[in-house]
């Protein structure tokens, strides 16, 4: 977890309400990822991001928006938070490279219950 | 559809056994194999990753295994203790494509005392 932090690490809300997610890196690394963990599903990507203000959708990206306004940043807001979304949210970061893929290191997470 | 099939979901081994995870993958334009371990309430570290050019990577107790003709890579823990009783994941990633990776679906690995 070393250079990567999550805020909060710990939240309940209620359904409808909107939620915002924060990840901290401090390596300067280029890339960075939000994804879900839910039993039985592993992990899934909900968005990710290649540089400031560059963001894309992964494969569960529908009731969530990312933004990256800072190397360092990278906040995950979910627009109207559902029970659906209640799960286990991690971050990761990973360094670009001119060809081969590389290693990415995940955050400590936040659990987030949505009643 | 999912890139990358693990296997199998839970596995109870006794301590000072193999313990050993599969995982199989269809895109051949994978160029990168990581496995990560994930103990209760932390985020995933990375343990042992291999690359399509060589057919196995030994770090300590823990050696992946790359079959490239079979699609198919695989974990084996040796000596298996109680302190690696965890979750396991496997993963791939393909080049020039942002380093996005496909996981596997997990394995709960349970060693006995």
């Amino acid at each position: 977890d070393a250079g990567i932090t999550q805020s909060p690490r710990h939240k309940v809300t209620e359904t409808g309400t909107p939620v915002t997610l924060r990840c901290h890196q401090t390596e300067n690394h280029r890339y960075m990822y939000w994804y879900r963990q839910d039993p039985g599903h592993g992990l899934r990507l909900i968005h990710y991001s290649y540089g400031v203000k560059d963001t894309d959708k992964g494969e569960v990206s529908d009731g969530y928006s990312v933004s990256r306004s800072k190397t360092e940043d990278f906040l995950l807001t979910l627009e109207s938070a559902t029970s659906s979304q209640t799960s286990v949210y991690f971050c990761a970061i990973s360094e670009s490279s001119t060809g081969s893929s590389s290693a990415q290191y995940f955050g400590p997470g936040t659990r987030l219950l949505v009643l | 559809q999912q890139q990358v099939k693990q296997s199998p979901q839970s596995l109870i081994v006794q301590k000072g056994g193999i313990s050993i995870i599969n995982c199989a993958y269809e895109n051949t334009a994978f160029d990168y194999f990581p496995w990560y371990q994930q103990f209760p309430g932390k985020g995933p570290a990375l343990l042992i990753a291999i690359r399509p050019d060589v057919s196995e990577k030994k770090e300590g107790r823990f050696t992946i295994s790359f079959n490239k003709s079979a699609k198919q890579f695989s974990l084996h823990i040796m000596d298996s203790q109680p302190g690696d009783s965890a979750t396991y994941f496997c993963a791939a990633s393909i080049r020039y494509n942002f380093n996005k990776f496909y996981f596997g679906s997990g394995t709960k690995l349970n060693v006995k005392p």
